[in-house]
């Protein structure tokens, strides 16, 4: 089966940085995503990466390490509004099916 | 304005009653899957669908069904619909570009079954 593993919640001061871990075991990679997700809203993509190394897109950065089946995301200068959940999403080496994990509840405090 | 739209955006209903939740997309995507969201569980496939008359199960396919007769919609159809259904219902699109495959989300279908 599939695994796809991040922490429940994360707490972190407006300003600060924040790194979110992904761990996870597949049959096969073809690519890991992170969606940001606000309360009673839809996901929204964040970062792609299907390559080893860091992918960077403003204040939010992606890594991923393929040999460790492990990513992380990013966050610099948090602001209040980053405050949701992230989800972690692995493709595997089939192409068509997506596993998300269970997502990351980050509050951002003043 | 791109977008995938869903509807009903809410629906409380009764154990048996058949029911389709609809989404479409004006994006020309080939991709179009269904996900349900259930706390502690997070998205979980349903189906998917690679275009037109092209659908495959998820992780997730019992007692659902769809449908894929043009390339913009994609109904949930539940036949026969049990409480173990009630969940939060995304419809996704996606160009299938593999250097990117960006799913784009719909609003959600919040759905009660008693």
């Amino acid at each position: 089966g599939q695994n796809i593993d991040q922490p429940t919640e994360m707490t972190a001061t407006e300003g600060a940085i924040v790194q979110i871990n992904c761990t996870y075991q597949t049959s096969g990679f073809n690519g890991l995503f992170w969606y940001q997700q606000h309360a009673g809203e839809a996901p929204t993509f964040l970062s792609y990466n299907v390559l080893d190394g860091l992918e960077e897109k403003g204040r939010f950065s992606s890594f991923l390490s393929r040999s460790k089946g492990y990513s992380y995301l990013l966050l610099k200068e948090l602001q209040m509004k980053d405050s949701a959940s992230y989800l972690c999403a692995v493709r595997p080496d089939t192409g068509n099916q997506f596993y998300f994990g269970t997502g990351t509840s980050l509050t951002v405090i003043p | 304005e791109a977008q995938v739209t869903q509807n009903p955006r809410y629906l409380i209903t009764v154990t048996g009653k058949k029911l389709t939740v609809t989404c479409s997309q004006n994006m020309n995507h080939e991709y179009m899957s269904w996900y349900r969201q259930d706390p502690g569980l997070g998205l979980r496939q349903i189906y998917y669908s690679m275009n037109v008359e092209v659908t495959d199960k998820g992780d997730v396919p019992e007692g659902y069904k769809v449908s894929r007769k043009e390339k913009r919609n994609f109904p949930l159809i539940l036949e026969s619909p049990s409480p173990n259904q009630t969940s939060l219902y995304f419809c996704a699109s996606s160009l299938r570009d593999y250097d990117t495959d960006t799913q784009y989300f719909g609003p959600g279908t919040r759905l009660t079954v008693l």
